[in-house]
């Protein structure tokens, strides 16, 4: 059963410290997303990569966030420094192989700044 | 650019009673159209499709039709289950390979016993 993982599922961390998130795609797929969801924003598009190349990270900010794919099976998110305000679920998802168009999200990362 | 709105919840209902979730979109070409589900501490994950104008889309009871003429692409299940209690996310991608998805606000589902 192919599955999107991510890894840490829960991350508490005080203010200024350096967060890294993990995400590993279902294998053949060659588009990754990361997506943040708050209550207050829902689900955000904070970047997406294509055979490991950045296409848009628009929407994440750049002072402090990078996203990059080292290799097809990792795809990383970090944030240095972080602050409160990053507190949210951070989720990655997957496309590719013959499920044209669906995305296929992994369990996501809970992020709690102090 | 392309959007999608759908309505605001919660949406409380009781067991076995009807559901309508609305959905419209604005597209500048000819989108495929989702249904996600997001159950509690989990992620999204796609309830059902439909890839062009009067398709219909199905799952688990849940249905969808794709109507062009007025940009919408409803939820409906005829008897809810307490199991049902989710955020449904409505969601568009235009079909030129790009694969970027755009996601409605949700609409948080509650359904008592």
């Amino acid at each position: 059963d192919a599955r999107v993982t991510q890894t840490p599922r829960h991350k508490v961390t005080e203010m200024g410290q350096e967060v890294t998130m993990r995400c590993q795609p279902i294998l053949g797929h060659n588009t990754v997303f990361w997506y943040r969801q708050t209550m207050m924003q829902g689900l955000e598009l904070l970047a997406y990569f294509r055979n490991r190349a950045p296409l848009d990270d628009s929407g994440m900010p750049k002072d402090r966030f990078s996203a990059e794919m080292p290799d097809a099976t990792l795809a990383t998110l970090k944030i240095q420094p972080s602050e409160p305000r990053d507190s949210a679920v951070y989720f990655c998802a997957s496309v590719g192989g013959q499920a044209y168009n669906e995305q296929f999200f992994g369990p996501g990362t809970r992020l709690t700044v102090l | 650019g392309d959007s999608v709105t759908q309505m605001e919840g919660p949406v409380t209902l009781s067991e076995e009673a009807c559901l309508t979730i609305n959905c419209t979109y604005t597209a500048t070409g000819y989108p495929s159209l989702f249904w996600y589900v997001q159950y509690p501490g989990e992620g999204l994950q796609l309830l059902l499709k439909a890839t062009k104008a009067d398709d219909k889309g199905s799952n688990k009871g849940f249905e969808a039709t794709y109507r062009k003429e007025t940009t919408s692409f409803h939820l409906e299940k005829g008897s809810v289950q307490v199991s049902d209690s989710a955020v449904y996310f409505c969601a568009l991608s235009e079909n030129t390979g790009g694969f970027k998805t755009i996601f409605g606000a949700g609409t948080r589902l509650f359904v008592k016993a």
